[in-house]
């Protein structure tokens, strides 16, 4: 079965404090990886796709990365403005149901200033 | 681009009433999905749509739940009769073709059953 496991579950940093998100991920061949923003009230915006291993994105102060067991995302200098909640999403290669993402449980991350 | 509009934005209503959620999607994308939200479970797809043919309901959880897409641009999410259970905040999103996990999703429509 595919699993999408992100961690920490809640995260505060100060603004200007940088640090990691993981997302570990267990499907059936990897055939994307996504990682989303989702404001309080609000549906999901997309971030970043990555494909394979080694492949890096970048927007802002977000620097999304990939190996073959996980992603990060990283986050440099936050600001109060970065505070979301940070979902990851991963798509096998081999599905028979079209788009089926199995998406993590989230990162809620807070920034104080 | 409106993106992908959704109503209600909030619901409460009392168990055994029916609901109709409703989606507009994006103007040309073929692909519709209806996902749920909840603390417990996350984001799951519960079904999604091509060209407004169902193509996997295998999500949906009960014969309570039933969805349909008369035409490209509206589809609704219908529970009947609802239960406490099925409050969660359910979304809408689309995409133009399947190639992409770029989904864009609607603000939501927070069901409250109480």
């Amino acid at each position: 079965e595919d699993q999408v496991t992100q961690s920490p579950e809640a995260l505060r940093l100060q603004e200007g404090e940088s640090s990691s998100l993981n997302c570990s991920y267990t499907v059936s061949g990897l055939r994307g990886l996504f990682w989303y923003r989702q404001d309080p009230g609000k549906g999901p915006e997309f971030l970043f796709t990555l494909y394979s291993a080694g492949e890096e994105k970048e927007k802002e102060r977000l620097k999304a990365t990939l190996t073959k067991k996980e992603s990060f995302l990283h986050i440099t200098a936050p600001k109060p403005e970065d505070s979301a909640t940070y979902l990851c999403a991963a798509k096998p290669r081999f599905e028979t149901s079209g788009s089926r993402l199995t998406f993590g449980e989230g990162t809620q991350l807070t920034v104080n200033p | 681009d409106a993106g992908v509009i959704q109503s209600p934005r909030h619901e409460v209503t009392e168990m055994g009433q029916e609901v109709t959620l409703r989606c507009k999607p994006i103007s040309g994308h073929d692909y519709l999905f209806w996902y749920r939200q909840t603390m417990m479970r996350g984001l799951e797809l519960l079904i999604y749509f091509n060209n407004n043919v169902p193509i996997d309901d295998s999500g949906m959880p009960e014969d309570r739940f039933s969805a349909k897409m008369p035409n490209a641009s509206f589809s609704t999410l219908k529970i009947q009769p609802s239960e406490p259970r099925d409050s969660a905040v359910y979304f809408c999103a689309s995409i133009p073709h399947l190639n992409t996990g770029e989904l864009f999703f609607g603000e939501g429509s927070r069901l409250t059953v109480l």
